[in-house]
Parts: structure tokens; C-alpha cells; sequence
């Protein structure tokens, strides 16, 4: 059963627009919520995080909303640059620590 | 800089053979993880290990056995490889505690004939 789900498995934007790509959850125990980029015949790279006791975090071009009352995520990239182009993995963690539970990732596609 | 090193980045083997992937990290992290990656699936851990000698069941744990000798090394092992085990395996470590990234291996893509 998964429990972070990722509903979109493509995405397309123009360069210099905004991306957003969401992520659900079902568990309310996570605790700690990352997103991964991963490019082909790589492993995949930290991107940004949040932990549950907030509501937004930002880094550069990428914010990440957390919304627990909906279980939802979302990582926004603006503006989106080619270089971007990739999957992208939300990942959930256990307030026990050390189990983490990913997504089925979303590949983003910027076009230029 | 953060280093996780995998033996192999592609593997070839046949049906019934033992299969080794190697994972090494220099962070000194307690934790260290074995995923498999397929389409449509995403990362779906296989086991983990939060010290040496102690290995915890993922979700996925059926077919594959892992060791943990010392801190820094993290072995998943396919006893006996059959075509489904055809994957991308990505090994991880992390420090131990919550609210720790993980930091990923570049994978090995195995294909068992």
C-alpha cells in the first residue's frame, strides 16, 4: 500500500515558468518530508526538506508547501531553468526515524 | 565531501546465481539502506541497517539477505537470482536519529538473465 504518492508521473513547463509538483501521504506519523532529484543512471540527489512543524521552506528557486491537514506537498521551482529537467522523488519519514517511505516519483520536463 | 560508492554500476547474471552488491559510505552514518527503484514503483526500501550487524526488513525483503560487518560497509545479497530481482538497486546512509537526508549511491542496474 503506498502510502506517498506522487499522482502525476510527467510534467511539462516552459522554461523560465513556474513547476510545482505535488505529493500526498496517508500516514500522519511522517514526521519529516523531502524532495529528490534524480537524474538517469544516477542515484537520486537531496533537494529540500520540512519538517512537520512547518508550513513552507525555501532554498534558492525551490519552496516546499506543507499542507498536514490535506497530507499534501508540494515543491515549486520558479522559474524552472532546462538544467531542472528530471525526476522527482517526494519522500516521507517516520517520526521514529530512519524509515523513509518515497513516491513513485514525477518527471519534469523543461522545455527551453 | 559526502560519498556513497556502489561495486558495480551494471551487473549481468544468469538465473540461480548469488549475487553480491557492495555499498561503501566515508560519513561515518550509522544507517544505511538498500532500495530497488522500478517504473511506476519508485524506491521501495529492501532493508535497512541502523549499526553494524543489525539489519531491519524493509517492505520488499523476500529474496535477498543483507550484512553489515563494519560501520562503513553494507552488503545486499540475492541468493538466488531470478528475473524479477531485475532491477535498479540504489544503495543510501544516513546519520542515525530523525530528520536526517539521506544520501544515495549512483545505483547498480542488475539485468538477471
Amino acid at each position: 500500500d503506498q502510502q506517498v504518492k506522487q499522482n502525476s508521473p510527467s510534467l511539462s513547463v516552459q522554461e523560465g515558468r513556474i513547476s510545482i509538483l505535488n505529493c500526498d501521504y496517508t500516514n500522519s506519523m511522517f514526521d519529516y518530508f523531502l524532495w529528490y532529484k534524480k537524474y538517469p543512471a544516477e542515484g537520486p540527489t537531496f533537494l529540500i526538506s520540512i519538517s512537520s512543524i512547518k508550513d513552507k521552506n525555501e532554498d534558492g528557486r525551490f519552496t516546499v508547501f506543507l499542507n498536514k491537514s490535506a497530507k499534501h506537498l508540494s515543491l515549486h521551482i520558479v522559474p524552472s531553468q532546462p538544467g531542472d529537467s528530471a525526476v522527482y522523488f517526494c519522500a516521507a519519514e517516520l517520526y521514529t526515524g530512519n524509515q523513509f517511505y518515497f513516491g513513485t516519483g514525477t518527471s519534469l520536463t523543461v522545455i527551453p | 565531501d559526502v560519498k556513497v560508492t556502489q561495486s558495480s554500476r551494471y551487473l549481468v547474471k544468469r538465473t540461480g546465481e548469488k549475487v553480491f552488491l557492495e555499498c561503501v559510505q566515508d560519513m561515518d552514518h550509522e544507517n544505511m539502506f538498500w532500495y530497488r527503484q522500478d517504473p511506476g514503483l519508485g524506491l521501495r526500501l529492501i532493508y535497512f541497517s541502523y549499526d553494524v550487524k543489525m539489519k531491519e526488513k524493509g517492505d520488499i525483503p523476500e529474496g535477498y539477505s543483507v550484512s553489515r560487518e563494519k560501520k562503513e560497509r553494507f552488503s545486499l545479497i540475492l541468493e538466488s537470482a531470478s528475473t524479477n530481482q531485475t532491477s535498479m538497486y540504489l544503495c543510501a546512509s544516513s546519520l542515525l536519529g530523525g530528520e536526517e537526508t539521506q544520501y544515495f549511491g549512483p545505483g547498480t542496474r542488475l539485468l538477471v538473465l
